[in-house]
């Protein structure tokens, strides 16, 4: 069965740096049509994009957070990771990781099909 | 503030059908794929309508998808108390070069 499975601690300091890891299981992170993002939901809020990665390290980030995100990919592991550096209260929410997949022809569809169950980060002193 | 704009709530009886509304623009919905996504409370989203009108396995055809223009509609159909839930469409976005949420809207059967 495939399964997404974010960890990482859910408490971090203002200023720090949020550090979380997707660990996919049952699926195959370097079959080259997938692609692995993460979706952040603050407490009571709707979905917001962060980014994506393929299994080759090729990156997209959300412009609103870009200069303060790095995904990377370790395949060996079967893991993707997340930093989010100078963290506010604002960053207080649940991260998810998921799949979206693309083309044969390297098209990238946006609709992310496997998701994990996430996990609350919380931003304070 | 969502880039797409949907209603906050929705309701309907048992059986009836219901239509949630997202509302974007020629960037978004205008020139791209409609997607939407079924969350329980405390749970991850789930995606239920990709592509317009595409099911994932396993999704009843209760469900279903449009677009017109720069807005889209998801209905459902024979309203279930199962049902209850966060409903989220989304789409890219070229102006701002990323998938972009709609507010979410909560299904309520009344």
């Amino acid at each position: 069965q495939e399964q997404l499975q974010e960890s990482g601690p859910g408490l971090v300091k203002p200023a720090a740096t949020l550090s979380l890891i997707c660990t996919v299981s049952g699926a195959s992170i370097s079959r080259g049509s997938d692609y692995w993002g993460w979706i952040r939901q603050p407490p009571g809020k709707g979905l917001e994009w962060i980014g994506s990665i393929s299994h080759a390290g090729r990156t997209f980030y959300n412009p609103s957070l870009e200069s303060r995100v790095t995904i990377s990919v370790d395949t060996s592991k079967k893991q993707v990771s997340l930093k989010l550096r100078s963290v506010t209260t604002a960053d207080t929410a649940v991260y998810y990781c998921a799949r979206h997949p693309s083309s044969v022809t390297g098209w990238i569809y946006w609709y992310f099909d496997l998701w994990g169950r996430g996990t609350l980060v919380s931003v304070s002193s | 503030q969502s880039v797409l704009t949907q209603p906050p709530s929705a309701s309907g009886t048992p059986g009836q059908r219901v239509t949630i509304s997202c509302s974007g623009s020629t960037s978004n919905i205008g020139s791209n794929t409609v997607n939407w996504y079924q969350q329980f409370p405390g749970t991850a989203p789930k995606l239920l309508i990709y592509n317009y009108n595409q099911r994932p396995s396993g999704v009843p055809d209760r469900f279903s998808g449009s677009k017109s223009g720069t807005s889209a509609s998801l209905a459902i159909s024979g309203l279930q108390s199962d049902d209850e839930a966060d409903y989220y469409c989304a789409a890219w976005d070229d102006t701002l070069s990323g998938p972009v949420f709609g507010g979410g809207t909560t299904v309520t059967v009344l």
